[in-house]
């Protein structure tokens, strides 16, 4: 059965900081991984799509990497900005069979301070 | 402008009366999911549907009910036999691609509290 999961589960930094989110996953058949925002009492943003035939994504300040064969995921956020603060979850779509049910890490709450 | 809409934000009910969930999509997608929320357990899937007229039982389908009758639209019941129906609802939706750039889209939530 697929697990993620999160570390650290919370990490507070100074602004302008460059910081890397991590993610790890048991089962390295999937088909994508997806990183989500999530802000306080809000739905989930979809930050970046990583599919499993590539190594990263880049997206503004933020860049995904994926290695698949030792089940990581990291989210590296350049320059920090207090408004960068929210929750980042980590999602793997696995290939099993015709689902497309995607499995959740915990997230890793942040905190950028001004 | 596309997105995903639920309604009501906030919901608040009774214990034993069973409450109905809004949920829709203009985007097109095939395909439409239910998680819940709780704190420090996150998002586990409580049904799916990838084509109208049919649905999946997810991790956590006990005390839930949903329909596919139009595709822009899957509401979801919290019905009496819910134990513990208190949570964050989201709902989320995919084009239902081959796979790996299937992205999936979510809604901005809605926070039913049972007493």
């Amino acid at each position: 059965k697929q697990e993620v999961t999160q570390i650290p589960a919370a990490l507070s930094v100074p602004e302008g900081e460059n910081l890397v989110l991590n993610c790890s996953f048991t089962d390295s058949a999937i088909y994508n991984l997806q990183w989500f925002r999530q802000d306080p009492g809000k739905g989930l943003t979809s930050l970046l799509l990583i599919q499993s035939s590539q190594r990263e994504q880049t997206s503004g300040r933020l860049n995904a990497s994926l290695d698949k064969s030792s089940g990581r995921s990291t989210l590296y956020i350049a320059a920090s900005q207090p408004g960068d603060s929210a929750t980042y979850l980590c999602a793997v779509l696995p290939r099993q069979g015709g689902s497309e049910k995607l499995v959740f890490g915990k997230g890793t709450k942040l905190t950028v301070n001004p | 402008d596309g997105g995903i809409t639920q309604s009501p934000k906030y919901l608040f009910r009774k214990e034993g009366q069973n409450v109905t969930l809004s949920c829709e999509q203009n985007l097109n997608h095939d395909a439409m999911y239910w998680y819940r929320q709780d704190p420090g357990q996150g998002l586990r899937l409580i049904y799916y549907s990838q084509i109208v007229n049919d649905f999946q039982k997810g991790d956590i389908a006990e005390g839930y009910s949903v329909s596919r009758e139009k595709k822009e639209s899957f509401p979801l019941t919290v019905t009496s036999a819910q134990k513990n129906p208190t949570a964050f609802y989201l709902c989320a939706s995919s084009i239902r691609s081959s796979g790996s750039t299937d992205e999936q889209y979510f809604g901005p939530g809605t926070r039913l509290t049972v007493t």
